[in-house]
């Protein structure tokens, strides 16, 4: 059975830093494309990045040059580490797998509440 | 950067009754070369992760009611609940997965019973 299972979040100041971890399980992340995807509090929801199975990786504007996406094949784990965080990054996190290596998502996890505020 | 528009934002619709969502791409997200569109539909509750409805603009994944469906093509696509039942209350977005990221979704558009 496939699931996603996240851990990480919480509060943190505005400037701050977090990791986002993502448990894989019922597949292999390597083979995968995997993605975060949020949705701020009373939003829709908005994709934050990608790592694909080679390994490129991709980031939408508003997070980019401050937030890394990577994985440990050893552990097929997915993570999110996020720096210089802004109000604007309160949202709750899902990790989410592409289906067959296209960009839609056929598997989310439960979801990980980041507050940024002082 | 490819623009989703749903419309409309919010409806309310009696049980058993027809609910339609549309949603429009500022670009076609249809690829000629495999004639497929690159459009996807999620249904999200709250507190819940978003639930995979349909792919390539109208296929329904396994497990999902046949109520649901999906059509369109090029820009303009279109979500329908051919008989709406409370358990379908929810909000509804579309997502354009052509070419490069970054994916867009549409700003959603929730399901309410009237």
């Amino acid at each position: 059975e496939v699931q996603l299972v996240e851990s990480g979040g919480g509060l943190v100041q505005p400037g701050g830093s977090l990791r986002l971890s993502c448990a894989a399980s019922g597949f292999t992340v390597s083979d995968n494309y995997l993605s975060w995807v949020r949705q701020a509090p009373g939003k829709g929801l908005e994709w934050v990045s990608v790592i694909y199975s080679g390994g490129h990786t991709y980031y939408a504007d508003s997070v980019r040059g401050r937030f890394t996406i990577s994985r440990d094949n050893s552990k097929n784990m997915l993570y999110l580490q996020m720096n210089s965080l802004r109000a604007e990054d309160t949202a709750v996190y899902y990790c989410a797998r592409g289906r067959d290596h296209w960009n839609f998502f056929d598997y989310w996890g439960q979801g990980n509440l980041v507050t940024v505020s002082s | 950067d490819i623009v989703m528009t749903q419309s409309p934002d919010s409806l309310a619709v009696s049980l058993g009754e027809r609910a339609t969502i549309n949603c429009k791409s500022r670009q076609s997200i249809l690829y000629t070369s495999n004639d497929k569109n690159y459009l996807a539909w999620y249904q999200k509750k709250p507190g819940q992760p978003p639930k995979l409805l349909i792919s390539w603009a109208s296929i329904r994944e396994s497990g999902v009611p046949d109520r649901f469906s999906g059509s369109g093509s090029g820009t303009d696509f279109t979500l329908t609940i051919s008989s709406l039942q409370a358990e379908d209350v929810a909000v509804y977005y579309c997502q354009q997965y052509y070419s490069t990221p970054p994916w867009t979704f549409g700003q959603g558009t929730k399901v309410d019973i009237k």
